[in-house]
């Protein structure tokens, strides 16, 4: 069964640090990869997608991942956080040409401060 | 606003007693997942419709659960005999017709279970 893997629980950052957060699958085919937010009170939304080509993907709000096969990683980073980037971040995973079914991490909580 | 919309946003229950829930997915998306959250963890597949047929369904899923989605465009979970387990967020999304370019799930505001 496939699986996902996000170590860091909770990160707490000062604002303009820089972020990255791990995110690894367990599965042996071709993937789709996700990274979703959910800001708080808010809905969870999707962030960015990687689905095949550049490995590098950008996303909305400055936010990037890098796709890297051999690791069965993708993990997500922005080089200088904002206070408003406090949320909590699920990364999550398809296999390739098949939505009928996602798996998702167990969610990290950031938390800028001011 | 995704415009998935849930139904009751919240539901306290006693054990025991039946559930049901109501999702309303974006107009004209034919693509409608249900998942459960609960704290501390992601969201969790239970499953998926295409149209009105449940192509997908959890392991997980007990026989306790069961969804429709009888005319392609909302969907019902409902919860027989509850269980203080049971006791979660349950989350509906979305997605376009394939081919579309637009693989994104919209996710609603979930319903919050509870189970005395």
């Amino acid at each position: 069964a496939q699986s996902v893997s996000q170590h860091n629980h909770h990160v707490i950052l000062s604002e303009a640090a820089s972020l990255e957060l791990g995110c690894n699958y367990s599965y042996g085919g071709t993937v789709n990869l996700f990274w979703y937010v959910q800001y708080p009170g808010q809905h969870l939304q999707l962030l960015l997608k990687y689905f095949s080509g550049d490995p590098l993907v950008k996303g909305i709000k400055g936010f990037e991942a890098e796709f890297i096969k051999s690791k069965f990683s993708f993990n997500l980073r922005k080089p200088s956080v904002q206070w408003s980037d406090t949320a909590e971040y699920f990364c999550a995973v398809s296999r390739v040409y098949n939505f009928n079914k996602f798996y998702f991490g167990s969610g990290t909580k950031l938390n800028v401060k001011p | 606003d995704t415009g998935v919309s849930q139904d009751p946003r919240h539901k306290i229950t006693k054990r025991g007693q039946n559930v049901t829930f109501r999702c309303d997915p974006i107009s004209e998306h034919n693509r409608l997942y249900w998942y459960r959250q609960t704290l501390g963890q992601g969201p969790e597949f239970l499953t998926y419709f295409q149209n009105e047929a449940q192509l997908e369904k959890s392991r997980l899923l007990s026989d306790r659960f069961s969804a429709e989605r009888p005319k392609g465009s909302f969907s019902t979970l409902e919860i027989q005999r509850t269980e203080q387990g049971d006791s979660a967020m349950y989350l509906c999304a979305s997605m376009d017709k394939a081919g579309r370019g637009s693989d994104t799930q919209y996710f609603g505001p979930g319903t919050r279970l509870t189970v005395l």
